[in-house]
């Protein structure tokens, strides 16, 4: 069964700091996409990136990177120079084809940030 | 972007009563749409697929008769909880499946609407 994991419940810094955010997978699949969601406290979830299985590239935007390792099944989400709007809890979600060939997300239990100032 | 609305934003109302929800892609058209359910200070839980013109398909454990889904057109689904009871006070969420093929490939992403808070008296 898919399964993601994010061992970080929640995680404090003060702003400005670099912070990472870790996100496991575990999936049969070997074609499968990850993402990673902000949800504020207004409670929407945004979305942030979509990566799919076969491409390793590690992708950089503004302050935000992700760095994806298939050797290790991690998906980990690092936010550059931290700022309090930054504060929000971040879903990390793999993909699993369902039978009507649509896809349906697993999602992590989140990793709550709070930036401090 | 690709935007999705929900409507209600918040609903209070009374045990035993029904509420509709309503999802629409605003500025794409989705064949799939998602229904999720969130408790506080937890992750989304699934509780049904909604395809355009077909059954939902419903997560093990989501009672059918309980929450009604209908995908009626591209753009609009709406869950129904019926006889609404405090238990089923929660954060509802809905995501509309933005698929796009194009020469260079495709990309499949679903996109959330702003959620609906469910409080049953």
């Amino acid at each position: 069964a898919q399964k993601v994991t994010q061992a970080q419940t929640e995680i404090s810094v003060v702003e400005k700091e670099d912070v990472t955010l870790d996100c496991v997978y575990e999936t049969r699949d070997t074609t499968y996409y990850l993402f990673w969601y902000k949800q504020p406290p207004s409670g929407e979830l945004v979305f942030l990136i979509r990566r799919n299985s076969f491409d390793e590239q590690n992708e950089i935007s503004g302050r935000y990177s992700w760095n994806f390792q298939k050797s290790t099944s991690s998906f980990n989400f690092t936010i550059t120079a931290s700022q309090v709007v930054d504060s929000a809890v971040y879903f990390c979600a793999l993909s699993e084809a369902t039978q009507g060939g649509s896809e349906k997300l697993v999602f992590g239990k989140g990793t709550k940030l709070t930036v401090n100032p | 972007g690709a935007v999705v609305s929900q409507h209600p934003s918040w609903v209070i109302c009374k045990s035993g009563t029904s509420v509709k929800i309503e999802c629409r892609s605003l500025d794409f058209q989705a064949t799939t749409m998602f229904w999720y359910r969130q408790f506080p200070k937890q992750s989304l839980m699934l509780m049904a697929t909604s395809n355009e013109g077909s059954k939902a398909t419903y997560e093990q454990g989501v009672e059918k008769d309980k929450f009604l889904i209908n995908h009626a057109s591209l753009t609009l689904s709406t869950l129904t909880v019926t006889s609404a009871h405090p238990e089923d006070s929660s954060f509802y969420i809905c995501s509309a499946r933005d698929y796009l093929r194009t020469s260079g490939g495709s990309t499949d992403t679903q996109y959330f609407g702003p959620g609906t808070r469910l409080t049953v008296l």
